[in-house]
């Protein structure tokens, strides 16, 4: 258990919809991350935050957006859903206040778009 | 811009060695590796810094050759419990990219 928590386990919706995905990180840590991994691309880092700032950004879709709140938990919001978007996502975070430091992974939400 | 791995997938017996490889087109500042084990979340392994030293521990080290911007990874006297993919991880510019994974299988 890395301590770092992620809500829904699963997620099914339909193409069009909206879904939010939320992240807790491990106590004490400042900065987190979010992945999307599928079967054609692979781990992929999409944004990371640090202490509510946004800090590097990846190769995420305009119809994605994250933001980090003040007690440091994070949401990824997900908009006009597509087949292409069924994949893991996971949250991670880090103690560090580098841009990508150790990383420590949530158990992810599998998001399923129909 | 995704690490390239080798070897894809490598079978070994308990005890055998390992090496895998992680090569990079960027000029890279950090080198990160990981293990997932089928159905879980990313495991971190170890961190390797621009101008660093050689990271590891007992078992599993690795080495960053910042001018080739390769990175190995080293397992040595396996374990049932090394099974899993092995994703190296790098930071470039503002930008982090995970390799393209290696299987590895240790039977016994």
């Amino acid at each position: 258990d890395s301590g770092v928590t992620q809500t829904p386990k699963h997620l099914i919706t339909a193409t069009g919809q909206r879904v939010t995905l939320r992240c807790s990180p491990r106590s004490g840590d400042l900065s987190v991350y979010w992945y999307q991994q599928s079967l054609d691309q692979g781990l992929q880092f999409l944004i990371q935050y640090y202490n509510g700032e946004e800090r590097a950004k990846g190769n995420i879709l305009e119809r994605f957006s994250a933001q980090q709140f003040p007690d440091l938990h994070s949401e990824l919001n997900l908009s006009s859903l597509e087949l292409g978007d069924s994949a893991l996502y996971f949250c991670a975070s880090s103690p560090t206040s580098g841009p990508f430091g150790e990383q420590y992974f949530g158990p992810g939400t599998r998001l399923t778009v129909t | 811009q995704q690490p390239v791995q080798s070897p894809q997938a490598v079978i070994l017996r308990e005890g055998e060695d390992a090496v895998i490889n992680c090569s990079s087109s960027k000029a890279l500042y950090s080198v990160h590796w990981y293990r997932q084990k089928h159905g879980e979340a990313p495991v971190f392994l170890m961190i390797l810094l621009k101008g660093g030293e050689q990271k590891g521990h007992e078992k599993i080290s690795a080495s960053f050759n910042e001018k080739k911007q390769q990175s190995s990874l080293y397992l040595t006297a396996s374990q049932l419990s090394y099974s899993g993919t092995y994703f190296c991880g790098t930071e470039s510019g503002n930008q982090f990219y995970f390799g393209t994974g290696t299987s590895l299988t240790v039977i016994p």
